[in-house]
């Protein structure tokens, strides 16, 4: 039972080079989120995908897209990365947007930009 | 931005001690939830609480709600240093996302 599962765990880019941050879930959920985590900042929304085919903008989606490639996988891309984005990364799904569901996160993706 | 903001942000305590966080938000919700992060980890969802329910219980965790005064507090009864660790409220205002605190670091001493 892996719940959210991403790829890779670490990562160190040079500034400007692209990556694809990947996610997965095996739990039949609707909604899945990018988040990003920096010191002192808490959590904040990148993008999101309240359902097969839908995507949307969160609090912070310049210089990130999303893709949200199946009900299961949901991956973000940076284009041209830059120093301000080195941050831990965090996917997560849930059952649905509304109604009121916990969100289940993966173990996050540590990206450091140079 | 419309996030929940937790108090205090740091909080150190002896194992078997009750630890409390509080939560503060801005706007009306539709529910309030907490999440733990050990350390390197990704957050654990541990309870829900809806916008009409005022107090719900989940082991040693107990939440309260008081929409009147737009905040939640967290209460870990006979904290183990198993707890130690950092805690997130997170807001459901309706808009299609959770909005997450910066989170308050909770450490037990044995």
């Amino acid at each position: 039972n892996a719940g959210v599962t991403q790829t890779p765990k670490f990562q160190v880019l040079k500034t400007g080079q692209s990556m694809t941050l990947q996610c997965a879930q095996d739990m039949n959920h609707n909604s899945m989120y990018w988040y990003r985590q920096d010191p002192g900042m808490g959590l904040r929304l990148i993008y999101y995908s309240a359902s097969e085919g839908t995507t949307d903008k969160g609090e912070v989606p310049n210089g990130y897209n999303v893709s949200r490639l199946n009900k299961r996988e949901f991956s973000l891309r940076l284009e041209s990365a830059a120093p301000s984005q080195t941050s831990v990364y965090f996917c997560a799904s849930s059952e649905r947007q509304t109604q009121g569901y916990g969100y289940t996160f993966g173990s996050g993706t540590r990206l450091t930009v140079v | 931005s419309q996030q929940g903001e937790e108090d205090p942000q740091a909080l150190s305590i002896q194992e078997g001690e009750n630890a409390t966080m509080n939560c503060s938000y801005k706007t009306s919700i539709n529910n309030l939830q907490w999440y733990r992060q050990n350390s390197g980890r990704g957050l654990v969802h541990l309870i829900l609480i809806r916008s009409n329910e005022r107090e719900k219980h989940s082991g040693r965790l107990r939440v309260t709600l008081d929409t009147s005064k737009k905040s939640s507090s967290l209460l870990i009864t006979a904290s183990r240093a198993a707890d130690t660790a950092s805690y997130f409220c997170a807001t459901d205002y309706g808009n299609n996302r959770l909005a997450f605190g910066k989170g308050n670091q909770v450490v037990v001493i044995p």
